[in-house]
């Protein structure tokens, strides 16, 4: 069973373009998350998915942040119009819905590097 | 939110055991006590998580104290691998995301 993929694994961008992180979870989980990390800080959590659903994104900042996990393929993690304090690796995460009300184990990516010059 | 406090680093010798100490006198009845641990340029990786009993799996023990209001990771015997950063979190009942705090950055000696 493959864990959960991310890729690109390291992505280079100037100032103004766009991102597109791509996330795959593991076979048969439903649910996505995203996590940003700072150079030299903690994982800072930013969106929460379902399949087609959005259900938590109080992480996420306002604006030109997006993300979505379609029915068929990848989550995607989409930044528009990059600055340099977007640089940070971003992970991805999934997890099986289990039993009711338990919090799940979730399963990391190896993460995407973004560099922002 | 529910919060635990760790050790800033710890040091251990390789091939001994390693007790990393977590904090959470808020702790709540429903909320879970989970480790994960980040190894250098890799994504955080599950290792144990108990409610109120200890725990144990093939990578490590996990001890609660009676009160839930502090307990311990335990790595019985350190190789130069398990050096990396040991994140404790309370996992809220019912809530789905982890809140990571700064954990343990854990030195092994060779």
């Amino acid at each position: 069973n493959a864990g959960v993929m991310q890729n690109p694994r390291h992505l280079v961008r100037r100032r103004g373009q766009e991102a597109r992180l791509r996330c795959s979870p593991m076979k048969g989980h439903s649910h996505v998350y995203w996590y940003r990390q700072l150079p030299e800080e903690g994982l800072k959590f930013m969106v929460y998915l379902q399949k087609e659903n959005i259900i938590d994104e109080s992480g996420m900042p306002k604006e030109r942040f997006s993300a979505e996990f379609p029915k068929e393929g990848p989550s995607i993690l989409r930044i528009q119009q990059v600055v340099r304090g977007d640089s940070a690796a971003y992970f991805c995460a999934s997890s099986p819905r289990g039993l009711a009300g338990v919090a799940d184990t979730q399963y990391f990516g190896p993460g995407t590097r973004l560099t922002v010059l | 939110d529910a919060k635990t406090t760790q050790p800033n680093s710890m040091e251990s010798n390789e091939e001994e055991p390693v007790h990393l100490p977590c904090n959470h006198s808020t702790i709540s009845g429903t909320d879970y006590i989970h480790w994960y641990r980040q190894l250098p340029s890799q994504g955080p990786e599950y290792v144990i998580h108990g409610l109120t009993s200890n725990v144990n799996n093939r990578m490590a023990s996990l001890a609660i104290a009676e009160d839930r209001k502090s307990s311990t990771l335990i790595l019985h015997r350190a190789t130069l691998r398990d050096a990396a950063v040991y994140y404790c979190i309370l996992r809220v009942n019912r809530d789905d995301k982890i809140i990571f705090g700064k954990g343990t950055r854990l030195h092994i000696l060779p």
